[in-house]
């Protein structure tokens, strides 16, 4: 059940804005998104749980939708720092408050000056 | 927030041994997982580790081959046995806050990389 992430890659410049989407064929309870820099642990963004509001982290911002069970994370005049590869993970809605996370494949995200 | 340290950070191994990876948390946490990453790859998990109960093992992932300790709410071990080349990879441990202003976020080791000849 592993969530489908698209694109796969994308490369920006500075300033520019990008969409990723994450989408499970199961019903889930939430939405993690993190990002990891090459070499490093990854990092928490946000959480879009069911029911929930749009969540930001700075200029990312990201929603849930419930009907569709997909996610999308809008990165808004992007930032050298944004580069890296970012991961969704899904909490199934029958798993609720496990925080046992599936992760996407991810994206990874180039951002060019 | 949480800080994790792990050891090793990376290790050569020889196929057929054994390694032993620590992971200390600097506050009480319940609830810890390990996580399995190829480089370059998406993270799966391998199991849940919280304190006072046995692990889960997700689905491809089974206890003689990674057995692991929780003795406390800071620490613990995952081993992989009998080591082959496809256990190259790298491990993480993973925490998760359960309460407060960081409630759901899990918190990442920095990885040990294991490399089986």
């Amino acid at each position: 059940q592993q969530p489908v992430q698209s694109p796969q890659a994308v490369i920006l410049r500075e300033g520019e804005d990008a969409v990723i989407n994450c989408s499970s064929s199961k019903a889930l309870y939430s939405v993690h998104w993190y990002r990891q820099k090459h070499g490093e642990a990854p990092v928490f963004l946000m959480i879009l749980l069911k029911g929930g509001e749009q969540m930001r982290h700075e200029k990312i911002s990201a929603s849930f939708n419930e009907k569709k069970q997909q996610s999308s994370l809008y990165l808004t005049a992007s930032q050298l720092s944004y580069s890296g590869t970012y991961f969704c993970g899904t909490e199934l809605g029958l798993g609720a408050g496990s925080y046992q996370l599936t992760f996407g494949k991810g994206t990874k995200l180039s951002v060019i000056p | 927030s949480a800080v994790i340290s792990q050891k090793p950070s990376r290790d050569i191994c020889q196929r057929g041994t054994s390694l032993t990876i620590q992971c200390q948390v600097d506050s009480q946490v319940t609830m810890m997982f390990w996580y399995r990453q190829q480089p370059g790859q998406s993270l799966t998990l391998i199991a849940t580790a919280n304190q006072g109960s046995e692990a889960t093992y997700e689905s491809g992932f089974v206890i003689d081959k990674f057995p692991i300790s929780r003795p406390n709410l800071t620490f613990s071990t995952l081993t992989v046995s009998n080591m082959s080349p496809e256990d190259s990879s790298i491990y993480l441990c993973s925490v998760v806050l359960t309460s407060g202003a960081n409630t759901g976020e899990l918190f990442f080791g920095e990885g040990s990389r294991l490399t089986v000849l």
